[in-house]
């Protein structure tokens, strides 16, 4: 899983609460993302952030905010708004300097709403 | 707009065949394609990519893929499974901004023993 950590691994929420989950990256990397997986949809795009204190809304923002103050940080918040967050988030990274650079992964944050 | 598809939800191979998992892309422009691999609750892990060239790219583990712009696929290929091989596998293409990557549904292989 490379230079990229999230943590916790695993979360559990009540209603109505909001929870951060973490990412941390030191492959010096300057776009960050954040990804949700649910059985059989594969990845959607939640937020990515190509340089720090910038970020845009992926496909699926409602319900999620992000922050990038540092270069190698992007933590993702699941606010109360999001109705069905029970899912298995992941945070990539990647270099921008050529446009063909793969991302890399970190080890996953299931989620789940009691 | 930039997609990819997997049209085969699952793979069953016998260990020691041949296996390929597909993928078709629509894009504008060149493409640039990924394969990713997916163990039961971990990150995805890369395995090759396409950008330019040699319309067949080798990757880890002894995977390759086979580019065809006149079929716009992208195919993973190894030629002898192992029963490690068993896993989630995701196909990708770059955006026309070069900021993204498009996912495919994904493709579950199962290699038997």
């Amino acid at each position: 899983d490379g230079g990229i950590t999230q943590s916790p691994k695993y979360l559990f929420r009540k209603e109505g609460q909001n929870v951060t989950l973490s990412c941390e990256q030191n492959l010096n990397h300057d776009a960050m993302y954040w990804y949700r997986q649910d059985p059989g949809q594969g990845l959607r795009l939640i937020y990515y952030s190509q340089i720090v204190n910038d970020f845009q809304k992926g496909d699926i923002a409602e319900g999620y905010s992000v922050s990038r103050e540092k270069k190698e940080s992007f933590p993702l918040t699941v606010t109360s708004a999001q109705k069905n967050p029970t899912a298995f988030y992941l945070c990539a990274s990647r270099a921008v300097l050529a446009g063909d650079n793969e991302q890399f992964f970190g080890p996953g944050t299931r989620l789940t709403v009691l | 707009a930039q997609s990819v598809a997997q049209p085969e939800d699952q793979v069953n191979v016998a260990e020691g065949n041949p296996l390929t998992v597909k993928c078709t892309y629509s894009v504008s422009g060149n493409p640039y394609l990924f394969w990713y691999v997916q163990y039961p609750n971990r990150g995805l892990q890369f395995l090759l990519k396409y950008i330019t060239g040699d319309n067949l790219v080798k990757g880890s583990y002894g995977f390759e893929a086979e580019f065809n712009k006149s079929q716009t696929s992208f195919h993973l290929k190894k030629p002898s499974a192992l029963v490690s091989d068993s896993a989630l596998y995701f196909c990708a293409v770059r955006d026309l901004g070069y900021n993204k990557l498009i996912f495919g549904a994904g493709t579950r292989l199962a290699v038997h023993p």
